[in-house]
Formats: C-alpha cells, structure tokens, sequence
C-alpha cells in the first residue's frame, strides 16, 4: 500500500539554525499537508498545499517557516531560525481531494531543538 | 481555540468487550469527521470516516456514529483486541477550509 515517508526520523539542532524536513506523499495524491505534535498536546494544523501554493496556514506558521515541492515528488518544510518551542514531531500528510477525504500521515520527524 | 475534544485522555478495556470512545465538537460547519489510531513512534492511522449526511459508518470492528444535534460522535469497536491498544485520535474538518481539527487524543487499553 503506497505511503507517505518522511526523513529523517530525527533531527537535532541547535537554536537558531535552519533545518529542513522532508516528505514524499503518495503520488497520486493532489493536497499536501504539514502538521505538528508538541509532547503531551494534540496535533496542530501548521500549513496545507495545494497547486504550489499554500492554501491555509495557520497561526502558528509565521515567517520563520515555509514549505515548497521543489519538484514533483518532495514536500519540504523549512523552519528558518529554530527555536526551542519548535521541538516536536512533524507530520507530513496527504490526501486525494480536499473534502471528504481522508489524510494519510507519514510517520514523522522528531526534531529537538537544545 | 479547542474545536474538537476528547474528555478522556484514557480509557482501560478488557479484551473481548466493547471499546467506546468520544468526542465532542464546537463548529457547526465540520461536515466531515475522521478517527485516526496512533502507535508510539508512528504516524497517525485512518481508521474509519464519516460524513455529516450519514449518522452511522461501519468498518469490520469499527463503527462510529455521529450525533449532529449533540455534536458528538463515537468510534466503537467490538470486539476489542490487545492490538488495539493505542492512542485514537478524532477529527473534524469543514469543506470550506483545508485543514483537519484533531482532539487530544484518548489513550485506549485492552488488556487481555
């Protein structure tokens, strides 16, 4: 069954670097979307994609992040200057349709920000 | 801004019997609705969906029902398995916005 990957697993930076995380979603899939999981807390909606462009974003998404499909099988989300607050699992996800449709999650990045 | 919720953060059930597991919601809009199991270290898994037109979705072992009035829906599963252990995830989105709604999560239990 086709998947959504994502690498790396882990990621560990330092505060204030850029870093990059990486998705592939299942190809015939049209919406891509990145979300995210701070320990303890439900998952958040940060940015959905569609068409190359942002279609949503959510409060959270400001300008130290950003997300581009570089080609026609990547989903990259870069987090410009890394905080401490930004150490979560990220999960990217897509979907055939936008309504009534359901996303498939990969199996996310845990980043640590020290 | 909690739209969606799961009072129960945990919930213990022994093998064989039924699972039920709740969620409430606040937007009159969400017409599409989802239940996701995670495993730790792994990404959230669809489950079973339903949408605003029906009042009951059945999957195998799973069926979740949706109250509109109350706006409340619950996943069932009976009967439950060890395997089933796992945190579920409810989620709600509206066809007029491109994002998925998820509660806190409610950490299920089946001992066997």
């Amino acid at each position: 069954e086709p998947e959504v990957t994502q690498t790396p697993s882990h990621q560990v930076t330092q505060m204030g670097q850029e870093v990059i995380l990486r998705c592939v979603p299942i190809s015939n899939h049209l919406y891509f979307y990145w979300y995210r999981q701070i320990l303890g807390q439900k998952v958040e909606f940060l940015v959905s994609f569609y068409n190359n462009e942002i279609s949503e974003k959510s409060e959270i998404f400001d300008d130290q992040f950003s997300v581009e499909r570089p080609d026609g099988s990547n989903f990259t989300l870069k987090i410009r200057s890394t905080k401490l607050e930004d150490s979560a699992m990220y999960f990217c996800a897509s979907s055939v349709h936008l309504a009534n449709s359901p996303l498939h999650f990969g199996n996310g990045t845990r980043l640590t920000v020290t | 801004d909690q739209q969606v919720k799961q009072n129960s953060p945990s919930l213990s059930v022994q093998e064989g019997r039924i699972s039920i597991l709740n969620c409430d919601y606040t937007n009159s809009m969400f017409d599409y609705f989802l239940w996701y199991k995670k495993y730790p270290a792994e990404g959230p898994t669809f489950l079973i969906s339903i949408s605003s037109i029906k009042d009951k979705n059945e999957d195998g072992r799973f069926t979740v029902f949706l109250n509109k009035s109350a706006k409340h829906l619950s996943l069932h599963i009976v009967p439950s398995q060890p395997g089933d252990s796992a945190v579920y995830f409810c989620a709600a989105s509206a066809n007029t916005g491109n994002q998925f709604y998820f509660g806190t999560g409610t950490s299920l239990t089946v001992i066997p």
